[in-house]
C-alpha cells in the first residue's frame, strides 16, 4: 500500500525557531508537493518538486525553503518561525501516468509556532 | 489553470444518494477530473478520477457530460462516516505548471 510518512504529527515552536518538517514516500515518486491548510482558506501550495534538487515556487512561498536531495524526501524549512505559520501542513507526492495524477496525502503536522 | 467551482456545504441524511457537482468552465482537452475526500484531521485521499461521460468505484460514482465543463460526484447511500470534505481537482502536475490547486471543497454532513 503505498504511503507518505511525515515526521511529526504535532509540534511546538517559538517564534524565531528554525523549523523542519519532513516527509518520505516510499512509492518513488518523482513528483513531491507541500500544502498548508486553515480554516476557510483550503488548501495551499507552498512548494513542489519533480525531480530531486529541483523545486518550484506554490502559491505562497513567503517564509519558507525546501529540500530534496534524495527521491523519497521532500523537506519544508521554516527559516525563522513566526505565528502566522502556525497551520496544518500536509505532503504529498503524486504518480503521473500520462495525463492523469493522483496525488497521496500525509497524515499531516499541526504546527504551532508561540 | 483550471479554476474549479463547488458548493460550500451540503447537508444530507443516512441512507440517501447525494450528488456533489463541480464547476470548471475552462477545462483543457487533455485535463483529467479527480475527486479527494478529507476528514477532519487528515490528509485528503483519493476517490475517483474520470475523463469522459462515467466512472464508477467500489466508493463512488463520477459523471462528466459530452461538453466536460461541469462534473459530479455521486455518492450512494451515504452514511455518518462520509461526513468529510469533498475536492474537485482539474488536471495534472504537468499541464498546469506544475501547480495542483485546490479549491475551497464542500463540506459534506450526513445526519442519522
Amino acid at each position: 500500500d503505498v504511503k507518505v510518512t511525515q515526521s511529526s504529527r504535532y509540534l511546538v515552536k517559538r517564534t524565531g525557531e528554525k523549523v523542519f518538517l519532513e516527509c518520505v514516500q516510499d512509492m518513488d515518486h518523482e513528483n513531491m508537493f507541500w500544502y498548508r491548510q486553515d480554516p476557510g482558506l483550503g488548501l495551499r501550495l507552498i512548494y513542489f518538486s519533480y525531480d530531486v534538487k529541483m523545486k518550484e515556487k506554490g502559491d505562497i512561498p513567503e517564509g519558507y525553503s525546501v529540500s530534496r536531495e534524495k527521491k523519497e524526501r521532500f523537506s519544508l524549512i521554516l527559516e525563522s518561525a513566526s505565528t502566522n505559520q502556525t497551520s496544518m501542513y500536509l505532503c504529498a507526492s503524486s504518480l503521473w501516468t500520462g495525463n492523469n495524477e493522483k496525488l497521496f496525502f500525509g497524515s499531516g503536522t499541526q504546527l504551532s509556532v508561540l | 489553470l483550471a479554476k474549479t467551482t463547488q458548493p460550500i456545504s451540503m447537508d444530507s441524511y443516512e441512507g440517501q444518494e447525494v450528488n456533489i457537482t463541480c464547476s470548471h468552465n475552462n477545462i483543457a482537452t487533455n485535463d483529467y477530473i479527480t475527486w479527494y475526500q478529507q476528514f477532519p484531521s487528515q490528509g485528503p485521499r483519493f476517490i475517483i478520477q474520470g475523463y469522459k461521460t462515467k466512472v464508477t468505484n467500489e466508493v463512488a460514482s463520477l459523471f462528466i457530460p459530452a461538453d466536460r465543463k461541469s462534473s459530479t460526484l455521486s455518492l450512494p447511500r451515504v452514511s455518518l462516516s462520509d461526513t468529510a470534505v469533498y475536492y474537485c481537482l482539474v488536471g495534472a502536475y504537468y499541464n498546469q505548471g506544475g501547480k495542483l490547486i485546490f479549491g475551497q471543497g464542500t463540506e459534506l454532513s450526513v445526519k442519522p
